[in-house]
Order: structure tokens, then sequence, then C-alpha cells
């Protein structure tokens, strides 16, 4: 199975703060790599597909990087409701995957 | 555009629960759907998926054999049958829309415990 991780797994940051969270795999996946954001007692919420595609909808303070094994998600300006939980995924290989998730929390 | 799970619910250890999932707002046949799990207070775990007619499916390996996944499209609806029910199994399950996941559903909560 490949494995994802991600960096940090917890972010305290400040409204206005450039954020970047890490997501590597074990083994190259092309792009086939989403990112989540998910709130506490909430569904997950899709925000990017095939690395750096936004979902409809997505604000365009958040954008994706990456090929092969190493991913970023950015958020360019942290707004209060970006306080959450993020996961990425790949779906290259099955099983599809998940990374541990990275928190980002009130500094 | 949503999705809507049902059919969670207390089992005990080896029983058996059928969940479902109601599309709406678009059309299912043009999409794979599937499920992913969370265990309480823990990360998100990929389950099964299946393809727009229900021709091909997958399985993380933990429940191969045990679940099943199924859609009508006719109704647009997708199911998961979920056998020999472990206490492992708890989570709150979501259904999926599309093979890189676009839509979540809200979640229903399975917990298997004597």
């Amino acid at each position: 199975d490949i494995q994802m991780t991600q960096s940090p797994s917890s972010l305290p940051a400040s409204v206005g703060d450039r954020v970047t969270i890490t997501c590597r795999a074990s083994q190259g996946i092309n792009n086939n790599l989403a990112w989540f954001q998910q709130k506490p007692g909430k569904a997950p919420k899709s925000l990017i597909f095939v690395a750096s595609s936004l979902q409809s909808g997505v604000p365009s303070r958040f954008s994706g990087s990456g090929f092969g094994t190493d991913f970023t998600l950015t958020i360019s300006s942290l707004q209060p409701e970006d306080f959450a939980t993020y996961y990425c995924q790949q779906y290259n290989n099955y099983p599809f995957t998940f990374g541990p998730g990275t928190k980002v929390d009130i500094k | 555009v949503q999705l809507v799970e049902s059919g969670g619910g207390l089992v005990q250890p080896g029983g058996s629960l059928r969940l479902s999932c109601e599309a709406s707002g678009f059309t299912l046949n043009a999409y794979w759907m599937g499920w992913v799990r969370q265990a309480p207070g823990k990360g998100l775990e990929w389950v099964a998926n299946i393809n727009e007619d229900g021709s091909k499916n997958n399985y993380l390996d933990s429940v191969k054999g045990r679940f099943t996944i199924s859609r009508d499209n006719a109704k647009n609806s997708l199911h998961l049958q979920m056998n020999s029910l472990r206490a492992e199994d708890t989570a709150v399950y979501y259904c999926t829309r599309g093979y890189g996941i676009a839509l979540w559903g809200q979640g229903t909560l399975v917990t298997v415990s004597s």
C-alpha cells in the first residue's frame, strides 16, 4: 500500500498568515492527489483534485502543487473559517490512502 | 446536489448492517461512487468504490469478503452491505462521489459493540 505522510501534524497560525502543508507519498502517484478540509463534527469538504485543480466553489486563496511523490497545499491568507484539519489522499493505486491530517489551529 | 446516508446504528460483533446513500441533484450513473469511514477521533480511511455501471468494484483489504458495495442507478442510490462486523469497523461512514472525491455525504454512524 502507498503510505501518505503529512507535515506538520499541527500548525498554529494567525488570520492573514500564509500557510503551507506538505504531503508525501511513499511511491510516485503522478498527480492523482486530492486535498480535503474537515471541521470538528462535520463531513469532509473537497478542496483540490489532480494535485492543483480547485473544486467548484473553493476560494482562490487555496492552491495545490506537486507531482510524483511531493505535494503542497497553500492557503495564501488564512481566514477564520479555515481553521480545520486538512487531509491529502492518493487515488493512483488501490487501496486509496489518506494522510494522517494536519490540524491548523489558532496561534 | 447532495448525498444522504442512512442505515447506521448499533450492532453486535458478527452482525450485519446495510448502509444506503440517496443521491439528489445529479444523475448517479455518471459517476464512480464510494465509501470512506472515520473511526472516533481518528483519520479518514477509504473503504470501497464502484464504477458507473456497477461492473467494477474495489475494497480495502480488511473488508474484502465481508463488505459488498452496490448501486441502483434507476433509484439513484448506493449501498454498502456489511457482514461479520467487528469492533474495529466502528466509524462514521461517508458516501462519496467521484473517482477523485468531489462530494461527501453527512455520514452515518456504525457502532459495533456487545
